[in-house]
Order: C-alpha cells, then sequence, then structure tokens
C-alpha cells in the first residue's frame, strides 16, 4: 500500500524566511496530493493540493510542487507570519479498492518566531 | 452547503468502559466517511472508512469497530476501552466517487485512564 514519508518533523523559521516541507510517497497510482493545516485542538483543512497532471501551484504565499518521476512533493511558505505556526500535513491519495483513500504524513510542526 | 459535526469534544473514559463517538455530514448525498485517529506527536491514521450504508472497511486491527446506519451518519465504538486508545480522533467525508479534499470534523479528544 502507499506509504507517505513528511520531513522535517519539526521547522523554526524566523518571521518574514520562507519554509519548506518535503514529502514523499511511494504508490505510483497517486494522483492528487493536499496539504492541510492544523491548528491546537482542531480538525485539519486543506490549504493546498495539487493533481499528478500539474508540476507547480500557487497561491498567494503558498505554493506546492510536484515530481512525479521521483515521487516527492514539496509545500513552500514565503513570507512566513506568526499566524502561519501550525501543524502541516502532506497527503497521497489513490484508487484502493474502489474508493479513494488518502495516506497521511506524519506532519510538521512549524513555528514561526516573531 | 456542506457540514460536518463531531462530538463530544472532550472525553475522558475509564479502562472497560464502552465508548460511541458520532459524526454526521450535512448538504450531500452519500459521501465517503473516515475515521482517523492522531496520538500524541504523530500523524493521522487511517482507521475506518465506509462508502456507503452498512459498508465500512477497517483499516488496522484494534479495540474498536464502526457503524453506518444512515447516509450521513459514521460512529465510532468500543466495547471496551484500553489506555491505548486514548488520542484525537478525526471524522472526515469527501464526495464519493472523487479524488478531492477531504472536509474534517474538529475532532474528539478521547482521554483513557
Amino acid at each position: 500500500g502507499e506509504n507517505v514519508e513528511q520531513h522535517p518533523s519539526t521547522l523554526s523559521v524566523q518571521e518574514g524566511d520562507s519554509a519548506v516541507i518535503k514529502c514523499t510517497y511511494s504508490d505510483s497510482a497517486s494522483n492528487y496530493f493536499p496539504w492541510y493545516k492544523q491548528e491546537l485542538g482542531k480538525g485539519p483543512q486543506l490549504i493546498i493540493d495539487i493533481r499528478s497532471n500539474v508540476g507547480e501551484k500557487k497561491d498567494q504565499r503558498i505554493a506546492v510542487t510536484l515530481n512525479k518521476t521521483a515521487k516527492h512533493f514539496s509545500l513552500h511558505i514565503t513570507e512566513t507570519q506568526p499566524e502561519d505556526s501550525a501543524v502541516y500535513f502532506c497527503a497521497a491519495s489513490s484508487l484502493t479498492s474502489g474508493t479513494y483513500k488518502y495516506i497521511f504524513g506524519t506532519g510538521t510542526r512549524l513555528k514561526v518566531l516573531a | 452547503s456542506q457540514t460536518i459535526h463531531q462530538w463530544p469534544a472532550t472525553l475522558v473514559q475509564p479502562v472497560g468502559s464502552p465508548l460511541s463517538l458520532e459524526c454526521t455530514v450535512e448538504g450531500t448525498s452519500n459521501p465517503n466517511l473516515y475515521w482517523y485517529r492522531q496520538a500524541a506527536g504523530r500523524g493521522l491514521q487511517l482507521l475506518f472508512y465506509s462508502v456507503g450504508i452498512g459498508q465500512i472497511s477497517s483499516e488496522v486491527p484494534q479495540n474498536l469497530s464502526a457503524s453506518r446506519p444512515q447516509d450521513r451518519q459514521f460512529i465510532l465504538s468500543s466495547k471496551k476501552l484500553l489506555l491505548s486508545d486514548s488520542g484525537f480522533y478525526l471524522c472526515a467525508w469527501r464526495l464519493g466517487r472523487a479524488n478531492t479534499e477531504a472536509f474534517f470534523g474538529q475532532g474528539t479528544r478521547l482521554t483513557v485512564v
């Protein structure tokens, strides 16, 4: 089955700097890659996603890149702000046994230092 | 618009007691439903998923079970809780037959004492 690895597990950056979180996946059939942000005590919320027919997608300060050949994708946050501090999860999704299932990475705790 | 409700928000239960967590979705039909568990400092582990009423698939063997008595209702249960069942439980839904975004509830913090 699918396996998703995520690095780093914790990341501290100064406000205004960029943050990069990387994920690798194992199942070449995975074709949808969402990124979620989870604030303390809450459920994860989608911040950006990318499909396998696209190499890069950007939404304001957030961008995601996908390298299908290498089976890795990354989240880039520019001009970080204190409110970006949260846990970020990547996921890979593919059709398995007739349904789509997410497999999540283990999460990255991002701290933006003011 | 679609919304997902999950309750209770927090729960403290003694070892050996039963468990019932409920999740309901509004504003959509025939969603795919999921239960995840998040242990402290760890990622999201898929426990169960359902593509329709009465259809439950289990991802990992454990002390828990799930049921879907109605199209938009998903229940996580246990007959006898273990200490290791403590964690943050999340319910989620996605459009059926679509590889798209999943929407999560606010979670239930379960502490087994």
